[in-house]
């Protein structure tokens, strides 16, 4: 089936800097991917929409300028969290779709864990 | 946006079947049901659609209301690696056909 690969798993870093998550999908390519962010105990909160070549759409209350979204290929996302604080602290984790069509399935990463000091 | 209700949790015998009932009054007529589930520590992942008739796969069975308005997730037999959250999502076509999850229904298998 297919895949959908999410780098790092886990990333531990300072109050300030910067953390870039990549998403790459394997064996298809992606004309749409999305970002989620999953604090615990609590369900998947749709971040942003990607979509190749293009700006990626924000969720209402998401600020763009510290969630960068990069979308440069069919196969290849990322997310840029700038600036990092502890309140980012989460669980994130991205998606692929190989069509539009709303009988498509999405493709999950195995999420990234954001632990911000 | 069309939305769904789950109970929040469930707990179910190992080898026993499960029923996870989904309720969606709101649907519309193109929308389609879609059921996924996450392990502890992981990402979701698929375990199957359906937009009117019921629909069978490895991993289970889906059991769709005549009306639409109600679904139902069947696991045949429960195994342990069957605990998660199980989330019942109705596509969005109005913005970009975007996934939004719900609360969903945790799943407890008990051996």
């Amino acid at each position: 089936g297919a895949v959908v690969s999410q780098h790092p798993s886990r990333v531990i870093c300072k109050s300030g800097t910067s953390v870039k998550i990549e998403c790459r999908s394997l064996d298809f390519q992606a004309t749409t991917m999305f970002w989620y962010r999953q604090f615990p105990k609590q369900s998947l909160m749709l971040m942003a929409t990607s979509n190749e070549g293009s700006k990626a759409t924000y969720e209402q209350g998401v600020e763009k300028d510290k969630f960068l979204i990069n979308h440069a290929s069919l196969t290849l996302s990322t997310l840029t969290v700038t600036s990092a604080h502890p309140e980012d602290s989460s669980f994130y984790i991205c998606s692929a779709r190989r069509g539009g069509a709303t009988n498509e399935k999405l493709f999950f990463g195995s999420g990234t864990q954001l632990s911000v000091l | 946006d069309a939305k769904t209700t789950q109970p929040n949790s469930m707990e179910s015998n190992e080898e026993e079947p499960v029923h996870l009932p989904c309720n969606h009054s709101t649907i519309s007529g193109t929308d389609y049901i879609h059921w996924y589930r996450q392990l502890p520590s992981q990402g979701p992942e698929y375990v199957i659609h359906g937009l009117t008739s019921n629909v069978n796969n490895r991993m289970a069975s889906l059991a769709i209301a005549e009306d639409r308005k109600s679904s139902t997730l069947i696991l045949h037999r429960a195994t342990l690696r069957d605990a998660a959250v199980y989330y019942c999502i109705l596509r969005d076509r109005g913005n970009n056909n975007d996934m939004r999850f719900g609360a969903g229904t945790r799943l407890t298998v008990k051996p």
